[in-house]
């Protein structure tokens, strides 16, 4: 299996503050990567795919890069409303993997 | 907009079937893959496995035989059964729309199933 190493596991910033979160792949996967969002109580939403291609509805404020084992995803201006958890996946190759989740903080 | 509602028992005690059930609404389920992610209390998501809409399945291996994804085109929904649960099968579990091998850009709300004697 593809093991997904997020990091940080959590991390608290201010509102307008720029938020990274790595994710790394144990073996190279391409560009077949997707970040989703999850808040309780909620659906989780899809925020990026294929590393960089941002989901119809979100805001432009995420974006993507990386390719081959190391990914990031970027809050460009932090919102009290992206107080959440995030998760990378790979669907490079089957079993689909996750990463183990950065919740992010308002401070 | 496709909307996913899930539903299922939420309390099961240890040997006995996990069963949940999703229903697909506004868009077909041809052309995609049907699948489930679960999260257990206080750590990461786990892929379970996916359906397409003629039947195909694809599991994650660790669940080691004991589930099975199926789907009826007719009632638009599809289900997921998981035998000899324990414990460790406590979970949020998710439904997904994805498209194969492929990200999941539609899920369900979630349904919480505690595994208890």
């Amino acid at each position: 299996d593809i093991q997904m190493t997020q990091s940080p596991s959590t991390l608290s910033a201010s509102v307008g503050d720029r938020v990274t979160i790595t994710c790394r792949a144990s073996q190279p996967i391409s560009t077949w990567l997707a970040w989703y969002q999850l808040k309780p109580g909620k659906a989780p939403k899809l925020l990026i795919y294929k590393t960089s291609s941002l989901q119809s509805g979100v805001s432009s404020r995420f974006s993507g890069s990386g390719s081959g084992t190391e990914f990031t995803l970027t809050i460009s201006s932090l919102q009290p409303d992206d107080s959440a958890s995030y998760f990378c996946q790979q669907y490079n190759t089957y079993p689909l993997t996750f990463g183990g989740g950065t919740r992010v903080e308002i401070k | 907009q496709v909307e996913l509602q899930q539903w299922g028992a939420g309390l099961l005690k240890p040997s006995e079937t996990l069963s949940l059930s999703c229903s697909v609404s506004g868009g077909s389920l041809t052309g995609y893959s049907w699948g489930w992610v679960r999260q257990p209390p206080g750590t990461g998501l786990e892929w379970i496995g996916e359906v397409n809409h003629s039947g195909g399945a694809n599991y994650n291996p660790s669940l080691k035989g004991r589930v099975s994804i199926s789907i009826d085109t007719s009632k638009s929904q599809f289900s997921l059964n998981l035998n000899s649960v324990t414990a460790a099968d406590t979970a949020l579990y998710y439904c997904t729309r994805g498209g194969g091998i492929y990200y999941y850009d539609n899920w369900g709300q979630g349904t919480l199933v505690t595994v208890s004697s």
